[in-house]
């Protein structure tokens, strides 16, 4: 069955970096994209990017440009999220998500809650 | 930057059919996609490429698009299906930049 299992939560002060991991199994990883989505605390979901597994090819939302790198390791059907110059206002749940065909998020990780305090 | 309007509430009492709306001005050329969260978990797809329900999801839910409008149906809601649904598209540039609906959360009483 397709699964994606996160690292577990971290704890940044505001300007430090997180790196979320996201493993995949269950299917051929190479062919499908991840997507990476975040949710801030009593909000909404948000999306904040999408990779190719199979080329490398990726999309940022314009909000993060400049702070974020998502990368795979296909080596070990890992997809990552980086984020860096943390605040405050990064303070969320994120997730990954299997990005498949028509552009479908059909299967989530469980979330990965990162808090940034001071 | 593109957006997915949705209104932020509905309210039904169960059996009765719930309508959930989506509207954006690049849905003519793009598939809307429903997730349902209930609180502290992950989404879940219930609806993909405007229409079609994944296996396993019941088939009370049902989706439609028309225009700049897409719509969720929950016909004879449950009680369990109180929760906070968004929709999801992706704008119109070669980017294909993905955008999630602000969430309507669903009552069910």
């Amino acid at each position: 069955q397709v699964q994606l299992v996160q690292s577990g939560a971290e704890v940044k002060k505001p300007g430090a970096s997180v790196k979320v991991s996201c493993k995949a199994s269950g299917y051929s990883f190479t062919d499908y994209g991840v997507s990476w989505v975040r949710q801030a605390p009593g909000q909404g979901l948000e999306w904040m990017g999408w990779i190719s597994a199979h080329t490398g090819d990726k999309t940022y939302t314009q909000k993060l440009l400049g702070r974020v790198t998502m990368t795979t390791d296909t080596s070990t059907n890992t997809a990552y999220m980086e984020l860096r110059s943390l605040r405050s206002d990064d303070t969320a749940v994120y997730y990954c998500a299997r990005d498949g065909a028509e552009k479908v998020l059909d299967y989530w990780g469980q979330g990965t809650l990162v808090t940034v305090s001071s | 930057s593109y957006e997915l309007t949705q209104p932020p509430s509905v309210s039904v009492s169960p059996g009765q059919t719930a309508r959930i709306t989506c509207s954006g001005d690049a849905l003519p050329k793009k598939y809307v996609f429903w997730y349902q969260q209930k609180s502290g978990q992950a989404p879940v797809l219930v609806i993909y490429a405007d229409t079609k329900r994944p296996s396993g999801i019941p088939e009370r839910f049902s989706g439609s698009s028309s225009g700049t409008m897409a719509t969720l149906t929950i016909s004879g809601a449950q009680v369990e299906d109180e929760a906070d649904y968004y929709c999801y598209s992706t704008d119109s540039s070669g980017n294909q930049e993905g955008v999630f609906g602000g969430g309507t959360k669903l009552t069910v009483l």
